[in-house]
């Protein structure tokens, strides 16, 4: 079974500009998450969608939006960007239960000047 | 608020020596606890989980951790260290819903391994 795949790996971006990464699960996995890496802040968890819906939400400004397609596959939407953004972004899937792993994919890493 | 701690930031070890990286949560009901390992430049891989069960947990690679809920902990050891082992290790404890997330994730702990 393939994993995780994130695109793209690597981003440069601008303040003000706008951004979105691509997350494709696990194929049969209907729960996506995102995380944000920094190291100052460590993990924090983003958002998470199952079935096309935003199920939880973690603690970041309306600027960070996603969204999760029919086929599972999920996009991350950051508009607006500031220099604290730079990050590396990285995406989890499961099949959507309590007790269900997380598997990551190896991330997208976001630079902003 | 739940929490997970992992208080040593760095920790360097001889290839052969054995491991123990800490790791302390702060939950109020039985939480799911998880070990995940990092290479540079890659995701997280799932090192092990407890969910419930036997405290001992073994995981892959030769590690394996110990639940402790007097301790509110859950090490992870190696008996064995190899070179490959150098990662950052990032313990977790597993929420279901609420503002927190999925995953709370402390914030690591780096291994270096001197040969």
């Amino acid at each position: 079974k393939a994993g995780v795949t994130q695109t793209p790996r690597y981003l440069i971006k601008t303040r003000g500009q706008q951004v979105t990464l691509s997350c494709s699960p696990i194929s049969g996995h209907r729960s996506v998450s995102w995380y944000q890496q920094t190291p100052g802040q460590g993990l924090q968890f983003l958002f998470e969608y199952f079935s096309e819906t935003q199920r939880n939400k973690g603690n970041f400004p309306g600027r960070f939006s996603g969204r999760q397609f029919s086929n599972s596959r999920s996009e991350m939407n950051v508009s607006t960007l500031e220099l604290g953004d730079s990050a590396l972004y990285l995406c989890a899937s499961s099949l959507g239960n309590e007790k269900d792993t997380q598997y990551f994919g190896p991330g997208t890493r976001l630079t902003v000047l | 608020a739940q929490s997970v701690t992992q208080p040593d930031i760095h920790i360097t070890v001889s290839e052969g020596a054995s491991l123990e990286l800490r790791c302390n949560y702060s939950y109020g009901a039985t939480p799911y606890l998880f070990w995940y390992v990092q290479s540079p430049g890659q995701g997280l891989q799932l090192l092990l989980k407890y969910f419930s069960g036997d405290t001992l947990v073994q995981g892959i690679k030769g590690f394996e951790a110990e639940f402790k809920r007097s301790q509110s902990s859950f090490n992870l050891r190696k008996p064995s260290v190899h070179w490959s082992d150098a990662a950052e290790y990032f313990c977790a404890v597993g929420i279901y819903g609420g503002s927190q997330g999925n995953l709370i994730f402390g914030k690591g702990t780096k291994l270096s391994v001197k040969p």
